[in-house]
């Protein structure tokens, strides 16, 4: 069964660039049927949506974080990754990768996640 | 953005109760409403989508149910693998939005 994976850096200094990559193992991040997404949880609280990419490039942000976050794909790879710029220690999370499916009448979910990846902003 | 209001944040029950958990909506979701399980130290579990439709491989004892803003998830008979934080999340509009979520400990 597909799988993600998450990988970067488990610590980022206050005011750099928090940078990770999800890996798609066993499957196609080229397919049509599914987007791909970030999902970040701080430390003892819940779950808030950072975004989106579909195989083609396009992408949908957060409002909260739109000024400073970016997420791209490389089919090649098989990967997606996120940038998030400015980082604080309210940036201090673990961060999820997701893939987002879709059924009937245009439901959609997040169906498969990564384990996820502890990220703390410390100087 | 829509705010998704959980309750209780957290609840004690014994293996073999039934439980139900609530969530509801700031403004009208259709049914573009979904369920997670999260145990500790690992990532949501998708059981719930649409509202109400079970995902495959997820047992039957759960369940989800209404329409508008507000919503439940029906535990039919606690097992003890179920004990976790359940999360419901709107895909009804961005940015999607996830409740507060509620524990669910053992009594």
């Amino acid at each position: 069964q597909l799988q993600l994976q998450e990988s970067g850096p488990g610590l980022v200094k206050p005011s750099e660039t928090l940078s990770l990559t999800c890996t798609v193992s066993d499957g196609s991040i080229s397919s049509s049927y599914y987007y791909w997404g970030w999902i970040r949880q701080p430390p003892g609280k819940g779950l808030e949506w950072i975004g989106n990419i579909y195989y083609s490039g396009s992408t949908d942000y957060n409002p909260s974080l739109r000024s400073r976050v970016s997420i791209s794909v490389d089919t090649s790879e098989n990967q997606f990754s996120l940038r998030l710029t400015s980082v604080t220690a309210g940036d201090t999370a673990v961060y999820y990768c997701a893939r987002r499916a879709y059924s009937y009448s245009s439901y959609w979910y997040f169906d498969l996640w990564g384990r996820g990846t502890l990220v703390t902003v410390s100087s | 953005d829509i705010q998704m209001t959980q309750s209780p944040s957290s609840l004690s029950a014994s293996v073999g109760d039934r439980v139900t958990i609530t969530c509801r909506a700031s403004q009208t979701i259709s049914s573009y409403l979904n369920w997670y399980q999260q145990k500790p130290g690992k990532a949501p579990k998708l059981l719930i989508y649409a509202a109400s439709n079970l995902r495959s491989g997820v047992p039957s004892r759960f369940s989800g149910s209404g329409s508008g803003t507000d919503f439940t998830l029906t535990i039919s008979s606690l097992q003890p693998e179920d004990f976790a934080t359940y999360y419901c999340q709107q895909s009804y509009n961005t940015p999607c939005t996830f409740g507060q979520g509620t524990k669910l400990e053992i009594k």
